[in-house]
């Protein structure tokens, strides 16, 4: 099973809002990773978060991480159609495990 | 720098048959992942490589998938014979060293239709 599942499975908003998605998982991490895939693309780094960080900031994405509920959580601000896309979160509880993404669709 | 290539893009084939896959990783990077994404759910390691060696194959299939990278470079996955049920897109990734700590970077995947 995988070890990160992220929470919804498909979110859909109007450009400009906001977009929170989750993950949770199951054991200890060292660190936790969010990728972006567009459709028929592969996967793009989007941000890193080690186990000792609670947020962490690049540009229009805000990550937390708490690791007493296992959970992190995923914020794109003043979002665009550009933005449309499959977010993964990835934990490293063993090999770098995947979960089953959040489909976004940003509505121009 | 050139990214992560990948060849074919697409590959349609019929069950049993073989097909092989090929990846080039960015110029320098010495692990190199495969992994297999079927539709509508995330990545799932097949393989993991540092340099030309084998870290990690507890999830490929032995009896049907095999990966080699030969000079600790290039590498090709194959699947002889193949099933219905290995139609996915096979993502192969690289990074510059064998931590989970460090970004992934994915080439463009091979989506395999079996028929």
């Amino acid at each position: 099973s995988q070890q990160g599942e992220e929470d919804p499975q498909a979110l859909s908003i109007q450009e400009g809002e906001n977009a929170t998605m989750n993950c949770s998982y199951k054991t200890s991490i060292n660190n936790l990773q969010w990728y972006r895939q567009n459709s028929g693309r592969g996967l793009v780094h989007l941000i890193l978060i080690r186990s000792n960080e609670r947020e962490k900031h690049s540009g229009r994405l805000r990550v937390t991480l708490d690791t007493s509920k296992k959970s992190s959580s995923l914020l794109i601000t003043a979002s665009r159609a550009a933005d449309t896309a499959s977010y993964f979160c990835a934990t490293d509880a063993r090999a770098l495990t995947f979960g089953s993404g959040t489909r976004l669709q940003v509505q121009p | 720098e050139a990214g992560v290539a990948q060849s074919p893009r697409y590959k349609i084939i019929e069950k049993r048959q073989s097909v092989a896959f090929w990846c080039n990783p960015i110029s320098g990077h010495a692990t190199l992942y495969w992994y297999q994404q079927i539709l509508g759910q995330g990545p799932k390691l097949l393989i993991q490589f540092q340099n030309n060696g084998v870290v990690d194959d507890s999830q490929l299939p032995k009896d049907r998938f095999s990966a080699e990278r030969l000079k600790g470079v290039d590498s090709t996955l194959k699947i002889q014979p193949a099933k219905l049920e290995d139609s996915a897109v096979y993502l192969c990734a690289s990074s510059p060293g064998a931590s989970y700590s460090y970004e992934q970077y994915f080439g463009p995947g091979t989506r395999l239709t079996v028929t």
